[in-house]
This record gives structure tokens, sequence and C-alpha cells, in this order.
């Protein structure tokens, strides 16, 4: 199983940020979905997962500006986030996990996000 | 809120040596939803360790997990050159992720 963000590199502030997971090797439908989130020489930050049923969790913080989704005609799910701003800079990843909702095994390699005016 | 803090922050270690990593949660937490990553420069985390002590398909036996409520190991039995990252534990619960700080794993 294979895992390749792509969206937007930079974004103005109170823009949204839209990314996409493309899953390779692996059915959407079977595995737990994940995004988190890594500023700049900081911890690693989740945001959010969804599960083969749909269902959806946030981080609290997060959760008035964050949707999960999952497009199974492409194998691909999304991450949307309302209203950027500059502490929004990160390395987003997306991640999954056959077996749990836990933890994911499955990463993709990052996609470098840049809010600035 | 659960609140995960990793010890130390910094682990200075020799190739060859044992090392071991520390992670306290705030309140007593289920053990089988703690897991460890390790992760590289510029790379994504890799997953080490679930359920606080099963090793992930493809990691060595050198890596190894323990503990329970409120504090879990994360052991590195001899420090291969490679094995110098940082370290994450995750715990999962109410829905939610938490990640502890890291420890930076470095050469001595």
């Amino acid at each position: 199983v294979q895992l390749q963000e792509s969206g937007p590199g930079l974004l103005k502030p109170s823009e949204t940020l839209s990314l996409t997971c493309t899953v390779s090797g692996g059915s959407i439908s079977s595995f737990y979905w994940s995004w988190v989130r890594q500023p700049p020489g900081k911890r690693l930050e989740w945001i959010g997962c969804i599960d083969y049923s749909g269902n959806t969790n946030y981080s609290p913080s997060l959760k008035s500006r964050a949707t999960i989704s999952v497009d199974t005609s492409k194998n691909q799910f999304s991450l949307t986030l309302t209203s950027v701003t500059a502490a929004d800079t990160a390395v987003y990843y997306c991640a999954g996990d056959m077996n749990s909702i836990a933890w994911s095994y499955y990463w993709g390699q990052g996609s470098m996000v840049t809010v600035s005016s | 809120e659960i609140v995960l803090t990793q010890s130390p922050g910094t682990l200075p270690l020799s190739p060859g040596e044992r090392g071991t990593l520390s992670c306290r949660a705030s309140q007593s937490v289920g053990s089988s939803n703690v897991a460890w990553y390790q992760q590289k420069p510029g790379q994504a985390p890799r997953l080490l360790i679930y359920g606080a002590s099963l090793r992930a398909a493809g990691i060595p036996d050198r890596f190894s997990g323990g503990g329970s409520g409120t504090d879990f190991t994360l052991t590195i039995s001899r420090l291969e050159p490679e094995d110098f990252a940082v370290f994450y534990c995750l715990h999962y619960a109410s829905s939610t992720w938490t990640f502890g700080q890291g420890t930076k794993v470095e050469v001595k």
C-alpha cells in the first residue's frame, strides 16, 4: 500500500487548504485513514480520521475548520481546512491502517504547506 | 484530555549501547492503544510498536515496548547507526490521537 499527498504548497491567510491522498495497492474501503501534520521543528499533531463507514473524528482544536472525506471511486481521501493562518504552516501527512484506528502503519511522504501573505 | 510527556528530551548514546525512552501519561490509559513511532529528518514517521508491546511488521527485534497504566517505555537493545532519530509515543482514546513531544536519540 502506498499513499501520496497532493495539494497547493502555498496559501494566503484566510484561504482554504485542500489536500488529497491517493491510495494505491489497497482498497480505500478497507482501511482507517488519518491526517497528521508537523509544523517546522515541532511535534506531530493529529488532525482527524475517517473509517471505512465514513465516520469521522477530529482534533478538538481543529474540529471547527477541518473536514475529512473519502472518494471511493478515485481511491482517494481528502482534507479541507478553512480559514488558514501562519500557524497552519506544516508538513501534512496522510496515513492509514487496515486493522486499527488507534495507529497507522502506512504513511505518505508528506506535503509541505506554507501560509504566507 | 490526556497529556503524554516523554523523557528525556534528548538521549546521547553510542552505537551498540542500550537506550530506554519513557512516555508518561497524565492519567492511567489502556495499553492496547499505545504506539511508538520513529522519525528521521525529512521522512514520514515509521510505526515501531503498537498495543504497547507488539512490534510492527518489519521492525527488528532490538526494539521492544512495555509498560502499563501511566508509564510506558521503548527500549532499543543495541543501537545501530540507522536508529538515531526522534521517537514519539502515541495514545488513542475518546476517538482522538495524542502524541508526546518526542525524544531525540543522538550520537554521543
